[in-house]
């Protein structure tokens, strides 16, 4: 059980243009979701945290403009990455959480702006 | 606020020997729980073990299990029996707050040699 889902697992776009990232929980109602920044061989970074059918909750220093975070369903929730640029390349992953403290993550998306 | 110190960088033991990684943590939370996870190479966050700060009692999950020092805030993990397939990066990561986000350390990479 405790399964959570990320599509695509690796994107390339070209900078300027806009990049959504698919999270969900695929056996449990996640009522929380949370989004991470990794770079090479760092740890995990909170960019923000979603509760389902409200606004995300953006760490300090995270551009919320730029990262549009959408938390709709009790399965879904979407990162969308705003007008990409290369600095925004990385590897992003979400977790989701559901009536619980514990968070299970997906198997993360890695992001190429060109 | 939590703060995390995994003061091991980079570990290696032989297969099936015994190893240990340490942790100290810092946080303004009375309810909290502590967490170690591993990142293998493929990158997909895996939870270890759970710890609930407010039992005595160390957690245990098969060959892992914690010694947890609530007054030291100290959050060791032992892995009993190594295998080639626990080699990856380890994260500890106290949790607490309203939505229980986690804070990581920087992690420590231990590396199982046959």
């Amino acid at each position: 059980g405790a399964v959570v889902s990320q599509h695509p697992s690796w994107v390339i776009c070209k900078s300027g243009t806009s990049v959504k990232i698919e999270c969900r929980s695929l056996d449990f109602q996640a009522t929380t979701m949370f989004w991470y920044r990794q770079f090479p061989k760092q740890s995990l970074m909170l960019m923000a945290t979603s509760n389902e059918g409200s606004k995300a909750t953006y760490e300090q220093g995270v551009e919320k403009d730029k990262f549009l975070i959408n938390h709709a369903s009790l399965t879904l929730s979407t990162l969308t990455v705003t007008s990409a640029h290369p600095e925004d390349s990385s590897f992003y992953i979400c977790s989701a959480s559901g009536f619980t403290d514990t968070q299970y993550f997906g198997p993360g998306t890695r992001l190429t702006v060109l | 606020a939590q703060t995390v110190t995994q003061s091991q960088p980079e570990m290696s033991v032989q297969e099936a020997e015994t190893v240990t990684l340490s942790c100290t943590y810092d946080t303004s939370e009375s309810n909290y729980y502590l967490f170690w996870y591993k990142q293998p190479p493929s990158r997909q966050m895996i939870l270890v073990i759970r710890q609930e700060a407010y039992k005595q009692q160390n957690a245990t999950e098969n060959r892992f299990s914690v010694n947890f020092q609530k007054a030291a805030k100290s959050f060791s993990l032992k892995i009993s029996d190594s295998q080639l397939g626990d080699t990856a990066m380890y994260f500890c990561a106290p949790s607490g707050g309203s939505n229980y986000k986690l804070t990581f350390g920087k992690g420590t990479l231990l590396t199982v040699n046959p």
